[in-house]
């Protein structure tokens, strides 16, 4: 079955500290999407990144970037010199297929981890 | 561009009353889902339609029904409202790509049943 865990419920940092956020998943597909949202205060989920399970290179996008193991299933996100302005609640997700081998775009989300970033 | 647009944002509703939550996108995606989010916990899904005229079960379907008529709406109903409903509710479209292509959310609608 699909499953998505990301075992940091809460992580606490001060301004300007690097910080990882944990995802590990489980699939029985072969090739794979992954992706990281972001759940700011306010509320609404900003996407921030998709992987192709082909694609294992390091994504950097300014201060964020994702490592992406295949060979331990995980795919893990660092913000580097955090802000206050990162705070918010991150998921990792993960498609989920019908028996017919299509998602249609459904998916499975991890518990996600509380970031917040003090001054 | 309003993207995906959910109404309301908040209700109260008392056990037993009904309610459909409302849901519209303009980006023309074929793709629409329902998630509910609980406190602490990841999204789950509870329907998705993959155009208009055809729905199907999520994860957490029981309680909720969905039609979609049209591509640009998705309402969410329900009948008989339960404790347990209280939530957040999250409506989502996206379109058929190459894999699964990334997932637009409207607002949310947070929902209390007392």
């Amino acid at each position: 079955a699909q499953k998505v865990t990301q075992a940091q419920t809460e992580i606490s940092v001060v301004e300007k500290e690097d910080v990882t956020l944990d995802c590990v998943y489980e699939t029985r597909d072969t090739t794979y999407y992954l992706f990281w949202y972001k759940q700011p205060p306010s509320g609404e989920l900003v996407f921030l990144i998709r992987r192709n399970s082909f694609d294992e290179q390091n994504e950097i996008s300014g201060r964020y970037s994702w490592n992406f193991q295949k060979s331990t299933s995980s795919f893990n996100f660092t913000i580097t010199a955090s802000q206050v302005v990162d705070s918010a609640v991150y998921f990792c997700a993960l498609p989920v297929a019908n028996a017919g081998g299509t998602s249609y775009g459904k998916l499975t989300f991890g518990q996600g981890t509380i970031l917040t970033v003090h001054p | 561009n309003a993207g995906v647009t959910q109404t309301p944002k908040f209700r109260i509703l008392k056990i037993g009353q009904s309610m459909t939550l409302q849901c519209t996108q303009d980006m023309n995606h074929n793709y629409m889902y329902w998630y509910r989010q609980d406190p602490g916990m990841g999204l789950k899904l509870i329907y998705y339609s993959v155009g208009a005229g055809i729905t199907d079960k999520g994860e957490v379907p029981n309680g909720y029904n969905v039609s979609r008529s049209t591509t640009e709406d998705f309402p969410l109903r329900l009948e008989l409202a339960a404790p347990s409903q209280t939530s957040v509710y999250f409506c989502a479209s996206s379109y058929p790509g190459q894999g699964s292509t990334e997932a637009f959310f409207g607002q949310g609608t947070r929902l209390t049943v007392v």
